[in-house]
């Protein structure tokens, strides 16, 4: 089984709608990262959540790991096609050693 | 600042044959990972460096994968001889950033025929 599920696995968004996504593990998570995906290319860093609790927002997307540093959700309020892409959750799972464990990614698709 | 670079950006090849990859991680990045990600999954560790000693490899399949990073610098990913499951898209990313965050190069496309 997945260390790291995410959900939904894909998701299709009228445009101007808001969306979450989630990310959930078994274990405690030490450091939890959110990268984006175009189809076919590299991953690029969105944000890092560590501390329970933790809420980062960057434009219209936020990101917030609950209290028991289990779960992850990321926001997105006001959907615009650029948000269209694969959104993935890394996760930090044992305890020092920064080795990412990723989930199975979400595909977000804006129709208009 | 450079990113991180891959080269090629594409490549088809038939069973058996042999494949080589390169990375050139950002300046100054001391870690660098190389990733397997099969379509519809999630990118999954394959060797993690620290400068030119390898920190883990636990999930590389030794018999057929090689990789090294001889100056501490760029690195080269080889498989040899490939098979149909080897295709995937492999990312190169090295670890830097005040948060600790893996920046990611644009990945190398393997088709295995």
């Amino acid at each position: 089984s997945q260390e790291l599920e995410q959900s939904p696995q894909s998701l299709i968004v009228q445009e101007g709608k808001n969306l979450t996504i989630n990310c959930t593990s078994s274990k405690t998570l030490y450091g939890l990262y959110w990268y984006k995906q175009k189809y076919g290319e590299g991953l690029i860093f969105l944000m890092m959540l560590q501390k329970g609790g933790e809420e980062k927002s960057h434009e219209k997307i936020t990101a917030k790991l609950d209290e028991k540093k289990q779960q992850s959700s990321l926001h997105i309020t006001a959907s615009q096609p650029s948000h269209a892409g694969i959104y993935l959750c890394g996760a930090v799972i044992n305890f020092g050693n920064e080795k990412l464990t990723f989930g199975t990614g979400t595909r977000l698709t804006i129709i208009p | 600042e450079a990113g991180v670079a891959q080269s090629p950006r594409y490549k088809i090849i038939e069973k058996r044959q042999s494949v080589a990859f390169w990375c050139n991680p950002i300046s100054g990045h001391a870690t660098l990972y190389w990733y397997q990600q099969i379509l519809g999954q999630g990118p999954k560790l394959l060797i993690q460096f620290q400068n030119n000693g390898v920190v883990d490899d636990s999930q590389l399949p030794k018999d057929r994968f090689s990789a090294e990073r001889l100056k501490g610098v760029d690195s080269t990913l080889k498989i040899q001889p490939a098979k149909l499951e080897d295709s995937a898209v492999y990312l190169c990313a090295s670890l830097g950033g005040s948060g600790g965050e893996q920046y990611f190069g644009p990945g190398t496309r393997l088709t295995v025929t």
